[in-house]
Formats: C-alpha cells, structure tokens, sequence
C-alpha cells in the first residue's frame, strides 16, 4: 500500500527566508501525481503545486518550487521569500495515476510558523 | 463559482448522540470525496461518490458511519452512535474528472465527541 511521510511535525522560518519542508513516500506504481496542499488557519485546503511523476522537469508556482526525486520517492517543498501569509500547516498527497479511485493518500502534516 | 460549503463548521455531541454532516460540492462536480483527520494524525480517505453511486468506500471505519449522497448533488454523513475515537476534522471535496489537478476542498466540520 502507498505511504506518505512528513519526517517534520513543526518548522520555523523568519519573513523573507527560505524553507524547505520534506516528503517522502512509498509506491510500487510508476506513474502518479504528488501534491502539496496548504491548510490556513481559517481551515480550507488550498492546493500549492502538483507534480506528476513522469515528468522529470520539477514543478514551480511563483514562490513555490518542489525537488522532486523520482528514486529516491522524495518530494519537498521550497518555499521562497516567506510571506507572514505563508504560516499553515501544510499536507504531502499522493495519486495513483488513473485507476477506478481518485483517493489522496495524505502525510501527517508539516506546521510552517513565519517570523516576522 | 461557490467552492466546497461544509455544515456545520463545528460540532460538540455526546458520545451515543447521532450528529450529521452536510456538504455541498461545486455544481457540476460528480466526484465527491469525504475525508477525516484525527488529531495529530493524518488525512485519512473514507469515500468517494460519483455522482450518487459509492465509487469506493473503502475508507469508512465501520457501520456507525453512513453517507449518502441523493440526486447526486449535495451528500451527507452521518454517524450513529458518536464513539469519543470519532472526534476529528471531517473535510468534504469535489472534483470534475479524474482529479488529476487535485480537489477543492471545503473548511471541514471540527467534530467533538465528548
């Protein structure tokens, strides 16, 4: 069975800095699609970026890029330029590429608090 | 376009009560998706409608719980008898297709069973 792992319950990063947050999984599959979703305070979830697995060129919006390590099974998240805005705790996904289920596959969630 | 709507936002029961939970997808959505997270732990899956039909309801952790989803617009999951273990966040979300863009999920019911 597919497993997700978020090694990193909490992290700190100061306004203006650098973060990585960290993501491991496990599969037998070779195509799948991995997702990084942020949850605010205010609780709705908010998709980041997305990654699918046969693309070897790793996905970036705006602040946020992934380092994504087919061999490995890593996928972490570097988020750019912090914002106070960017404080959330935030989830590692994984899909199966097509099949009959849609399901995600969560971690356990990194808090991400931002310094100002 | 209405995002993902859940109510209530929050519920306190007592443990034997019955508490229902309502979710109103995107329109047009015929994916819906239910999901809960224990605290602390993670976001596990429960079920997946396609329209009224259960797709896979793998997820669901035993008899006490049911969901429906009539028309195939809004659905409903409703948990009979309440168990202290079943407090947690419960998180409703859509999708068009496959969902190989990901979901859009609601804010979530913050159950507590006391």
């Amino acid at each position: 069975a597919q497993t997700v792992t978020q090694s990193q319950p909490e992290m700190s990063v100061q306004e203006a800095e650098t973060v990585t947050l960290s993501c491991t999984y496990d599969t037998s599959e070779s195509d799948y699609y991995l997702f990084w979703y942020k949850q605010p305070p205010s609780r709705q979830m908010i998709l980041v970026i997305r990654q699918e697995a046969y693309k070897q060129q790793n996905a970036t919006e705006n602040r946020f890029s992934v380092n994504f390590q087919k061999a490995a099974k890593s996928f972490s998240l570097k988020i750019s330029d912090s914002q106070l805005g960017d404080a959330a705790m935030y989830f590692c996904a994984y899909r199966d590429y097509g099949g009959a289920t849609n399901k995600l596959i969560f971690g356990t969630g990194t808090l991400l608090a931002v310094q100002p | 376009e209405a995002g993902v709507t859940q109510f209530p936002s929050h519920s306190v029961i007592e443990k034997g009560q019955t508490v229902t939970l309502r979710c109103d997808p995107i329109s047009g959505h015929d994916n819906l998706y239910w999901y809960r997270r224990v605290m602390g732990k993670e976001i596990k899956f429960l079920l997946h409608f396609v329209k009224e039909s259960k797709q896979d309801e793998s997820g669901m952790p035993n008899n006490r719980f049911l969901a429906e989803r009539t028309g195939g617009t809004y659905s409903t999951l409703k948990v009979q008898p309440a168990e202290l273990e079943d407090s947690g966040v419960y998180f409703c979300a859509s999708s068009q297709g496959q969902a190989s863009y990901g979901y859009t999920f609601g804010s979530g019911t913050r159950l507590t069973v006391v």
